[in-house]
């Protein structure tokens, strides 16, 4: 059973609007989480993370929100642009950021 | 620039065959990874490697076996490739344990017929 869950294989969203990527978890040892993004033909980049002692952490154009009591976090993406169209993997740790297991990805499209 | 290189980008092999894929990393990075991506699934760790010559399992071990014999290369063995193992294959490398970033080569797709 998939401990990290994207229910969203995908979302497509107007350039300039928001972006909310959703990404649910079930271990309750998990303490760090991370977002990563992938474009084709290349390896996932990190884009940002959140430790559990926060329940956000913006960096510039992104924003991460986690609500433990829910399990679930989101990435905001505002405002979005074509750029960003990309696959998004959420993923979590909760052994010293030794072993990170990732969710299903969700696959962003912005239109111009 | 941290850069993770992968030998190949894409591979064709025939069930049973012995298949090699390589990971260089040039940032003298202790730790290294090799992960699969498969659709649906996200990226599964099949195993990672803490230091030379060190290796631990990861959630999807079985098929596969790894060698770590220098540090900036950490190779992923397929002893007898299966059609179950047609994935994407995703080499990371981090500076050390903890909340370093890992940072990922380009892939590596492999078909298995």
């Amino acid at each position: 059973d998939q401990q990290v869950k994207q229910n969203s294989p995908s979302l497509s969203v107007q350039e300039g609007r928001i972006s909310i990527l959703n990404c649910d978890y079930t271990n309750s040892m998990f303490d760090y989480f991370l977002w990563y993004k992938k474009y084709p033909a290349e390896g996932p980049t990190f884009l940002i993370s959140i430790s559990s002692i926060k329940d956000k952490n913006e960096d510039g154009r992104f924003t991460v929100f986690l609500n433990k009591s829910a399990k679930h976090l989101s990435l905001h993406i505002v405002p979005s642009q074509p750029g960003d169209s990309a696959v998004y993997f959420c993923a979590a740790s909760n052994n010293a950021g030794n072993m990170l297991t990732f969710g299903g990805g969700t696959r962003l499209m912005v239109k111009p | 620039d941290v850069k993770v290189t992968q030998s190949s980008r894409y591979l064709v092999k025939r069930t049973g065959e012995k298949v090699f894929l390589e990971c260089v990393q040039d940032m003298d990075h202790e730790n290294m990874f090799w992960y699969r991506q498969d659709p649906g699934l996200g990226l599964r760790l099949i195993y990672f490697s803490y230091d030379v010559k060190m290796k631990e399992k990861g959630d999807i071990p079985e098929g596969y076996s790894v060698s770590r014999e220098k540090k900036e290369r950490f190779s992923l063995i397929l002893e007898s490739a299966s059609t179950n193992q047609t994935s994407m294959y995703l080499c990371a490398s981090r500076q050390r344990q903890g909340w370093e970033t890992q940072y990922f080569g380009p892939g590596t797709r492999l078909l298995v017929l």
